[in-house]
């Protein structure tokens, strides 16, 4: 079973569009993350969500939202994508007890 | 913010070689990972070591979080060990993780 999933693995769009990346956890963690990491391999954190409390980097454009339907959900809209926006995508989880942060497999986003 | 720096940037060894990776951070922190992305992109949590020392199999990690670096030490390194190797802190409670900028491993068989 995996513990983070994310869906698409792999999304090819046009500039202007809009589009959505989704992510499910089962491990019962409270605190999720996404990630965007560019095409030199630089991670940064874009948002954390914790029982409806949302901490946004203030770098990230307001393009960008994430939507928790549920707990074990944190899905990321972006409205009308660019072409700075191609990038791997990671959603992450906490564990509270250690601290330690369990990574999705990434999905990578190319902008034509 | 806090600055995080990863040296060497780029490391090549021959298997069955040690090796020790580096993150400098520029303020204390309360929270330090270690994480392995492998060539498919996957990222594993290798090491949650705010300070102290830890040590899994070949790999250990020690932080000197008063002189603010963190080391990763890789013995008999393995073709598999291969990837980039990423360090990352936070200064509060929040988790919002600050990455390095990593240093990029390939081991020869």
């Amino acid at each position: 079973d995996t513990a983070v999933s994310q869906t698409p693995k792999y999304l090819v769009t046009q500039m202007g569009n809009d589009k959505s990346i989704k992510c499910e956890q089962n491990l019962g963690h409270d605190t999720m993350y996404w990630y965007k990491q560019d095409s030199k391999k630089f991670l940064k954190i874009m948002f954390s969500y914790n029982n409806k409390e949302l901490i946004i980097n203030e770098t990230v454009p307001n393009r960008f939202s994430p939507k928790s339907p549920d707990k074990a959900h944190l899905n990321l809209h972006i409205n009308s994508l660019e072409l700075g926006d191609s990038a791997v995508y990671f959603c992450a989880t906490r564990d509270r007890v250690t601290d330690t942060q369990y990574f999705g497999p990434g999905t990578r986003l190319t902008v034509l | 913010g806090i600055q995080v720096e990863q040296s060497p940037p780029d490391l090549i060894l021959q298997e069955g070689a040690n090796s020790t990776l580096r993150c400098n951070f520029s303020d204390s922190v309360n929270n330090l990972q270690w994480f392995h992305q492998n060539p498919w992109g996957q990222l594993i949590n290798l090491f949650y070591i705010p300070s102290g020392t830890k040590q899994n199999g070949r790999l250990s990690a020690t932080t000197v979080a008063t002189e603010r670096y963190s080391l990763l030490y890789i013995s008999s390194s393995q073709t598999t060990d291969s990837g980039v190797y990423f360090c990352a802190v936070d200064r509060n409670a929040g988790n919002m993780l600050t990455f390095g900028g990593g240093t990029r491993l390939m081991v020869k068989p």
